[in-house]
């Protein structure tokens, strides 16, 4: 079964500075997604970006930005310029590929707690 | 283009009583899910419906929880039976048949249950 594992509970960032959020996963599947939500305290799960397996570029989003290491099922989010609004609980999803009959549902980790610090 | 829509935002309900929570997919989307998140944890997949059908109910616990599509009108998971355990967040997302967006999932605001 694949999970998804993010070893850090907590994070803290000074305003303007630049952190690295990790997440590892685990699939014997070759064709999947991997996506960073952003859960702040309202609760609203909002997509930060999101990775395609096939895809070897890193996907960025303005100020967020992903290192993605296939072979070493790695997904770490850098959070460049860390603003106030930034700070949130992040998760990392894993979802199979949408074909093959392949389920859609997204596998979530635990969550990192990110504050920012003025 | 409204996003998915979740209601009511909080509903409590005493042990033994049913709940029902309600989700209007966005425009357009045929695609549905729901995760459960218990306090301090992350989300959990429970069920996955397109319109009239059940695709994956892996996550489903087995008694008291139930979820529908219809053709017409939201998808509704019901809980019958509360107890103090289902208290949680539980949220929906949709995703469209086809196109670009079809990997991504979009969230509603959730619903805040609370058993007493």
């Amino acid at each position: 079964a694949q999970t998804v594992t993010q070893s850090q509970p907590e994070m803290s960032v000074q305003e303007a500075e630049t952190v690295t959020l990790s997440c590892t996963y685990d699939t014997s599947e070759s064709d999947y997604y991997l996506f960073w939500y952003k859960q702040p305290p309202s609760r609203q799960m909002i997509l930060v970006i999101r990775q395609e397996a096939y895809k070897q570029q890193n996907a960025t989003e303005n100020r967020f930005s992903v290192n993605f290491q296939k072979a070493a099922k790695s997904f770490s989010l850098k959070i460049s310029d860390s603003q106030l609004g930034d700070a949130a609980m992040y998760f990392c999803a894993y979802k199979e590929g949408a074909y093959g009959g392949a389920t859609n549902k997204l596998i979530f980790g635990t969550g990192t707690l990110l504050a920012v610090q003025p | 283009n409204a996003g998915v829509m979740q209601n009511p935002r909080h509903l409590v309900r005493r042990r033994g009583q049913e709940a029902r929570l309600r989700c209007s997919p966005m425009k357009g989307h045929s695609h549905v899910y729901w995760y459960r998140q218990l306090p301090e944890e992350g989300l959990k997949f429970m069920v996955y419906l397109q319109k009239e059908n059940i695709i994956d109910e892996s996550g489903m616990p087995k008694e008291r929880f139930s979820a529908e599509f219809p053709k017409e009108g939201p998808s509704i998971l019901r809980i019958q039976q509360v107890v103090r355990g289902d208290s949680a967040a539980y949220f929906c997302a949709s995703s469209p048949p086809g196109g670009p967006s079809y990997n991504e999932q979009f969230f509603g605001p959730g619903t805040r249950l609370t058993v007493l």
